[in-house]
C-alpha cells in the first residue's frame, strides 16, 4: 500500500539550514506537498512540486525530488525560531491531483535553537 | 473572506452519542475534505467531495457520514461515537487553477478537538 515516511525530529541552530527528508511509495503520485503545523493550529500549505520536476525554489524554501528513489526533501535556508513547527510531507493518492486525496507522513518536529 | 471555519472548536461526547461537525468555506472552492489527526501520526483522509452532491470515501471512512448539499458546507456526522474517534478533525478546501501547471489554492480550518468517553 501507499506509505509516507519521515524522521520524527530535527534540531538546528538559528541561522543554519534545515533539511527535512521524506520517502514515499506511490510512483503514480502527481503532486508532492510540504505542510507546516504550528502548535494548536491547522496545516499551512508551504509548497508543492509536480512529479515531472526535480527542484522547486520559493524564497527560503527549496524542494528536491528524486523520483527514482522516491525521495523528497525540504530545505529551509537561514532557519529562524519562527520556523519551529511540525512539517508534514504528503503525496497525492493514486495519481489524484487535488488536495482531497492525500497521504500524509507522520511529521517531523523541527526545533530551532537560538 | 473568512476562509474555512469549523464548529465547534472542541466537544466531549459519551460513547454512543451522535453529533455533527460543521465545516464551511466562503471561497467557492470545489474540493472539500475531512481529515483526522491522531497523536504522533499524520492526517488521515476520512471523506472528500469534488463538488456539490458528490462525495467519496477516503482512507478511514468507517463510523462517519458526509453530505455536500451546497458548495459552501461539508458537515461530518458521527452516528454513534466511539472512544477510537477521539481525535482532532480538520476540514480543508481547495481549488485548482486553470493554467498549466495547475496553481493550487488550499486552506485548512483550525480544527475540532473531539473527546469520546
Amino acid at each position: 500500500g501507499e506509505d509516507v515516511e519521515q524522521s520524527l525530529f530535527l534540531s538546528v541552530r538559528e541561522g543554519d539550514s534545515s533539511v527535512i527528508n521524506c520517502t514515499y511509495t506511490d510512483s503514480s503520485s502527481t503532486y508532492l506537498y510540504w505542510y507546516k503545523q504550528e502548535p494548536g493550529a491547522g496545516l499551512q500549505l508551504l509548497t508543492y512540486i509536480f512529479s515531472n520536476m526535480d527542484m522547486k525554489q520559493d524564497q527560503r524554501l527549496t524542494v528536491l525530488l528524486n523520483k527514482k528513489d522516491k525521495h523528497l526533501s525540504l530545505r529551509i535556508a537561514d532557519t529562524q525560531t519562527g520556523d519551529s513547527a511540525i512539517y508534514f510531507c504528503a503525496e497525492s493518492m493514486s495519481g489524484g491531483g487535488a488536495t482531497n486525496k492525500l497521504i500524509f507522513g507522520t511529521g517531523t518536529l523541527l526545533a530551532v535553537q537560538p | 473572506n473568512a476562509g474555512v471555519t469549523q464548529t465547534p472548536k472542541f466537544q466531549v461526547l459519551k460513547t454512543g452519542q451522535s453529533m455533527t461537525l460543521q465545516c464551511a468555506q466562503d471561497m467557492n472552492h470545489e474540493y472539500m475534505s475531512w481529515y483526522r489527526q491522531d497523536p504522533g501520526m499524520g492526517l488521515r483522509l476520512i471523506h472528500y467531495s469534488v463538488g456539490a452532491g458528490i462525495t467519496d470515501q477516503g482512507e478511514v471512512p468507517n463510523g462517519y457520514n458526509v453530505s455536500r448539499s451546497t458548495t459552501e458546507d461539508f458537515p461530518l456526522r458521527l452516528l454513534s461515537a466511539a472512544p477510537s474517534q477521539t481525535s482532532v478533525y480538520f476540514c480543508a478546501s481547495s481549488q485548482l487553477g486553470l493554467d498549466q501547471p495547475y496553481q493550487e489554492t488550499q486552506y485548512f480550518g483550525p480544527g475540532t478537538r473531539l473527546l469520546v468517553l
